[in-house]
């Protein structure tokens, strides 16, 4: 039971340079959620799914796209990178609403945009 | 809307003294409350979380924290501090009842540092 993956660890990108980040939960959690964090303002929700085909937009979701193809899997895309996007970037997933039950994070993915 | 606010974005406490850290809510509807700590170079874990129930919660690693209503508080402390403490940690409000969205929002963290 690895819980809640993400790959990469760490990316330097090009500003307008594109990618794609995966985080993959192995609990069959159905929220599942992406986070920006910066220091000195805690975590930031981008996006959010409450379910398989499901994507919602956060407290800051300009820059990104979301997709939810499958239950396990929740992918945070940039189509054009800008230097205001380096941050760490965390996965959660929770079994039911954050408010009754516990998220569960990864480790974190560390991009740098030159 | 819902925001929380951490007094303090740095702590500092001798090993063994009393562990405390500030978070204040602002919620219009009951608020589910959270404390996550983060180890460096990890993710977020839950140290312990309030949903309406007892108002004094206790969590992992001797961590526990109580629900002040009427000072729309929610303070992290420890009695004794570890060397194993040092981490950053998150205040998290959600709003509970029939108006749940399920999503957290977070304080800017607080970095304890525990020295020998």
């Amino acid at each position: 039971n690895a819980g809640v993956t993400q790959t990469p660890k760490f990316r330097v990108l090009k500003t307008g340079q594109s990618m794609t980040l995966l985080c993959a939960q192995d609990m069959n959690h159905e929220y599942m959620y992406w986070y920006r964090q910066d220091p000195g303002m805690g975590l930031r929700l981008i996006h959010y799914s409450v379910g398989e085909g499901t994507t919602a937009k956060g407290e800051v979701p300009d820059g990104y796209n979301v997709s939810r193809l499958k239950k396990q899997n929740f992918l945070l895309g940039l189509e054009s990178a800008a230097p205001s996007q380096t941050s760490v970037y965390f996965c959660a997933s929770s079994y039911g609403l954050a408010g009754l039950t516990t998220q569960y994070f990864g480790p974190g993915t560390r991009l740098l945009v030159l | 809307a819902q925001s929380v606010t951490q007094l303090g974005s740095h702590v500092s406490v001798s090993e063994g003294a009393l562990v405390l850290l500030r978070c204040n809510y602002s919620s219009s509807v009951p608020p589910y409350l959270f404390w996550y700590v983060q180890y460096p170079n990890q993710g977020l874990q839950l140290l312990l979380k309030y949903t309406s129930a007892a108002t004094l919660v206790k969590g992992i690693n001797g961590f526990e924290a109580e629900f002040k209503k009427s000072e729309t508080s929610f303070h992290l402390t420890k009695p004794s501090a570890h060397m194993s403490d040092a981490a950053e940690y998150f205040c998290a409000v959600s709003s509970g009842g029939s108006s749940n969205t399920g999503k957290l929002i977070f304080g800017q963290g607080t970095t304890l540092q525990v020295k020998p």
